[in-house]
């Protein structure tokens, strides 16, 4: 079992619609950072979230972390085929320098 | 700044050989992590090196080793490979450790035939 569990694991959309993917945990994170990552290249760092509630805009992108520090969710707005890739989230659940990162969403976007 | 450089790109060895794999980080990074990624287990973290000294390993048998540089460049060298190391090898630099945040590397991929 991942200590991270992402959601929904594959999304197929057009372009122009929103959708949201969620990263969850039983474990509580000082902090939880989101990748993405396009065929044949390393994870991008999108975004880290460290405070609980905490929302964060990165234009069509916004990344919210949960009161709890349990879970984090992204949601796109007008999906465009540039958005298209995997999106990983990852933490490290008890600071002792042991990051972890969930299966991904893989998103396809298509025009 | 130039981003994080792994060589070679793509690899491919016999069961039984042994690899070496490299990374140079971002300038003025210490920590080095690598992480072994495969479609079935995805991302699992091998090991983290910062300012030369292994800080933490992953649940990786002994096979997997690595090191670290004075000049921040690390290495990680698999021994007696299995079909089953198959897998993109990815390198990430972060100024102050794998729990902040990570920048990482085109990655290499290997394949044992």
């Amino acid at each position: 079992t991942q200590l991270l569990e992402q959601s929904p694991q594959f999304l197929s959309i057009q372009e122009g619609e929103n959708l949201t993917v969620y990263c969850n945990s039983s474990s509580v994170f000082s902090s939880l950072q989101w990748y993405r990552q396009e065929p044949g290249e390393g994870p991008v760092l999108l975004v880290t979230v460290v405070t609980g509630g905490e929302v964060k805009k990165l234009k069509r992108l916004t990344f919210q972390f949960g009161d709890a520090r349990k879970d984090s969710s992204l949601h796109i707005t007008a999906a465009q085929p540039g958005d298209t890739g995997l999106y990983l989230c990852a933490g490290d659940p008890d600071n002792n320098n042991d990051m972890r990162f969930g299966a991904g969403t893989r998103l396809t976007v298509k025009p | 700044k130039a981003g994080v450089t792994q060589t070679p790109r793509y690899l491919i060895k016999t069961r039984g050989q042994q690899v070496t794999l490299s990374c140079s980080p971002i300038s003025g990074h210490r920590s080095v992590s690598w992480y072994q990624q495969t479609p079935g287990q995805g991302l699992q973290f091998l090991f983290e090196y910062f300012s030369e000294t292994q800080r933490n390993k992953g649940n990786f048998p002994g096979r997997f080793s690595g090191r670290q540089f004075s000049n921040s460049r690390s290495e990680m060298n698999v021994s007696t490979l299995e079909l089953g190391d198959s897998a993109l090898y990815l390198c990430a630099s972060s100024p102050l450790g794998i729990g902040y945040e990570q920048y990482f590397g085109p990655g290499t991929r290997l394949t044992v035939t």
